[in-house]
């Protein structure tokens, strides 16, 4: 079974600054995608970041950006600049096994105060 | 294009009730997905749908739980003899299939059994 950990229940930024949220994982895949998703308040889980395990560049979309590292199965996620509307639970999904299921960790709850 | 769609949106049951919550996916995907999110919680995996093979149930809590997808599209998960244990926000998510796609959430619906 795959498994994932999420280490920060909470985390808190003050907006412009950076942070950087941790997320671990176990997998006998070598061949795999990971992601990482947002729920803001309103509920509404977005796709935030993914990236390709065979890929050595780390995936950036804007202010969002990972530190992958395979070796040592962490995945974890960089926001730069942070905005108050960063605020939200940010779940990290690592690779599923070969039936494809996806599973998530725990999350950290991500609060941007001005 | 239409997202997924979830109803309803909030749902208030009696204590040994049965409720049935719906699922209308994006057309096309193949993959869908039930997880269960207590009050700031992470996302609990009830079960999984792909294409035309056997459901993942293995995340089903009890035998109360199932759920069912007709015609490859709609799902509808049904809960019988609610407890207040159930109480939660479930989540359906849709996606075209395979380890390298993310997913699409709905809403969700709010569950709260009294």
């Amino acid at each position: 079974a795959q498994t994932v950990t999420q280490s920060q229940p909470e985390m808190s930024v003050q907006e412009a600054e950076t942070v950087t949220l941790s997320c671990t994982y176990d997998t006998s895949e070598s061949n795999y995608y990971l992601f990482w998703y947002k729920q803001p308040p309103s509920r509404q889980m977005i796709l935030v970041i993914r990236q390709e395990a065979y890929k050595q560049q780390n995936a950036t979309e804007n202010r969002f950006s990972v530190n992958f590292q395979k070796a040592a199965k962490s995945f974890s996620l960089k926001i730069s600049d942070s905005q108050l509307g960063d605020t939200a639970m940010y779940f990290c999904a690592p690779p599923s096994d070969n039936t494809d299921k996806l599973i998530f960790g725990t999350g950290t709850r991500l609060q941007v105060f001005p | 294009g239409a997202g997924v769609s979830q109803s309803p949106s909030n749902k208030v049951t009696e204590k040994g009730k049965d409720v049935e919550l719906r699922c209308d996916p994006i057309s096309g995907h193949t993959a869908l997905y039930w997880y269960r999110q207590s009050l700031g919680q992470g996302l609990e995996f009830l079960i999984y749908f792909q294409g035309n093979s056997a459901p993942d149930k293995s995340g089903l809590p009890s035998d109360r739980f199932s759920a069912e997808r007709t015609g490859g599209s709609v799902s509808t998960l049904t809960i019988q003899r609610t407890q207040q244990e159930d109480s939660a926000v479930y989540l359906c998510a849709s996606g075209p299939g395979g380890y390298n796609s993310p997913l699409h959430f709905g809403n969700g619906t709010r569950l709260t059994v009294t």
